[in-house]
């Protein structure tokens, strides 16, 4: 079992329309969840952190966390094509130095058609 | 524009040489990380380095050296490498070493290796 798992889609969204991206880890000791968008060709760029079960908003974006269920989603409201990316769920615990326990999924692929 | 600054943005050196990337960041933060990242692949962690600490992913090989001058700089030296290491290098930092996984990345160094 990877250690976290993403659908790789690729997911089109309509524009205007809500984006789900899902995201499952196997490790309970997680303490510490994130969401990077990565256009093609360039690099990762955090857009969520989220470390207590519940929702978290910021602007469009909303993350959810379910320590039980092992999963933490990212929900994208108004989608727009610019939202078209490449999003990587990234899960952490506290390693000896610090954030080289921090493991990244395969990546989702989303794509806003207008 | 990002805070965290790669030298070169491209490189294309052949198995013999010696070359290396460079890393540079103005926020103040204490941990500095080089990933490397093949297409379609998530960044995979090669080291870290926090409050003078290096990491090592004990499978990157030795043909991939890090040095860390200061705590605003990391490089990346590379001696007779192979084919396959043709990549995206990431370098990143965060504020502290501790499990918060909130990472800056640089916009990378692409890497071709004939």
């Amino acid at each position: 079992q990877k250690e976290v798992e993403q659908n790789s889609g690729p997911l089109s969204v309509p524009e205007g329309a809500i984006a789900s991206l899902n995201c499952t880890y196997s490790d309970r000791g997680s303490q510490s969840f994130f969401w990077y968008r990565q256009y093609s060709g360039k690099s990762p760029e955090l857009i969520m952190s989220i470390y207590s079960n519940g929702d978290k908003e910021d602007g469009r974006f909303t993350a959810q966390l379910n320590k039980a269920s092992q999963y933490v989603s990212l929900l994208i409201r108004d989608s727009q094509p610019s939202d078209s990316a490449t999003y990587l769920c990234a899960v952490n615990r506290r390693g000896d130095i610090g954030n080289e326990k921090l493991t990244f999924g395969t990546g989702t692929r989303l794509t806003i058609i207008p | 524009d990002t805070e965290v600054t790669q030298t070169p943005k491209h490189l294309v050196m052949g198995m013999t040489n010696k070359k290396s990337l460079k890393c540079e960041q103005h926020m103040g933060h204490r941990a500095m990380y080089w990933y490397k990242q093949k297409a379609k692949k998530p960044p995979e962690l090669m080291f870290v380095y926090s409050y003078e600490k290096l990491s090592i992913n004990e499978s990157v090989p030795s043909r991939f050296s890090p040095e860390c001058p200061n705590s605003s700089l990391l490089n990346l030296h590379l001696h007779a490498l192979q084919p396959e290491d043709s990549a995206l290098y990431l370098c990143a930092s965060s504020f502290s070493g501790g499990a918060t996984g909130e990472l800056f990345f640089g916009e990378g160094s692409r890497l071709t290796v004939l």
